[in-house]
C-alpha cells in the first residue's frame, strides 16, 4: 500500500524554524517527484514546493522562497521541508504528496496525499 | 499567477441528485486541470486529471470536461460519501494554483 506519513509539525514562535518530514512507503520513492502543499485554517489549498526524484530539480512558491527548503533522502525514503523565518501566515496543515506517475518530467497531478501535519506560528 | 475560480462556493443537494461544479482559469490552460475531493479530517483525493481522465479507483459517477479556460466536474447520482469539498487545480503554469473549493452539502 502506498503511504505517506508527515511529522514534525507543532507550535513555533514567529521567526523560528521547523523541519517537517514525510516518510514514504509502498513505492519506489526515488522515481517520483514529490511536493508539499499547505492549507491554512479556513482557506484553500496552496502549492508550496516540489523536488525531482533525484533531488536535482527544486521549485518553491514565491511566498516561501528564501525561507523554506525542500529536500529528500532516497536511502531513507523520506521527504523534508526545512522552514525558517516562520511567519504567522505560514500557519497551516502541511501535506506531503506525490506526483501521480513516475516520470522524468512531472505532471503535477497529486496522488496520494499524506494526512498532513499542523504548523502553528504564534507567540 | 493563474487564478482559478470555482462556482458555486457551496451547493446543497440530495442523495441521487446530479451536481455540477465549474472552474474557470484566468488564462488558457489547455487540459492541464485536475479535480480533488477533500473530506474533513482526511487527505485530499485525486478524482480527475488532464481535465477528463478518471483516476483509478474513482467511481464512474464522477466525470470531468472542458479545456482552455472553462471546466466542469459532474457527479451523477450523488451518494452519501460524496459530501465533501472539491477543488480544481491547474498545472499548466507555475506556480501551480488551486480553486477556492466548492462545498457539497446535504440538503
Amino acid at each position: 500500500e502506498v503511504q505517506l506519513v508527515e511529522s514534525g509539525g507543532g507550535l513555533v514562535q514567529p521567526g523560528g524554524s521547523l523541519r517537517l518530514s514525510c516518510a514514504a512507503s509502498g513505492f519506489t520513492f526515488s522515481r517520483y517527484w514529490m511536493h508539499w502543499v499547505r492549507q491554512a485554517p479556513g482557506k484553500g489549498l496552496v502549492w508550496v514546493s516540489r523536488i525531482s526524484g533525484d533531488g536535482s530539480n527544486i521549485s518553491h512558491a514565491d511566498s516561501v522562497k528564501g525561507r523554506f527548503t525542500i529536500s529528500r533522502d532516497n536511502a531513507m525514503n523520506t521527504l523534508f521541508l526545512q522552514m525558517n523565518s516562520l511567519r504567522a501566515e505560514d500557519t497551516a496543515v502541511y501535506y506531503c504528496t506525490r506526483d501521480r506517475m513516475a516520470t522524468v518530467t512531472p505532471y503535477n497531478w497529486f496522488d496520494p496525499w499524506g494526512q498532513g501535519t499542523l504548523v502553528t506560528v504564534s507567540s | 499567477d493563474i487564478q482559478m475560480t470555482q462556482s458555486p462556493s457551496s451547493v446543497s443537494a440530495s442523495v441521487g441528485d446530479r451536481v455540477t461544479i465549474t472552474c474557470r482559469a484566468s488564462q488558457g490552460i489547455s487540459s492541464w486541470l485536475a479535480w480533488y475531493q477533500r473530506k474533513p479530517g482526511k487527505a485530499p483525493k485525486l478524482l480527475i486529471y488532464a481535465a477528463s481522465n478518471l483516476q483509478s479507483g474513482v467511481p464512474s459517477r464522477f466525470s470531468g470536461s472542458g479545456s482552455g479556460t472553462d471546466f466542469t466536474l459532474t457527479i451523477t447520482s450523488l451518494q452519501p460519501e460524496d459530501f465533501a469539498t472539491y477543488y480544481c487545480q491547474q498545472t499548466n503554469t507555475f506556480p501551480l494554483t488551486f480553486g477556492g473549493g466548492t462545498r457539497v452539502e446535504i440538503k
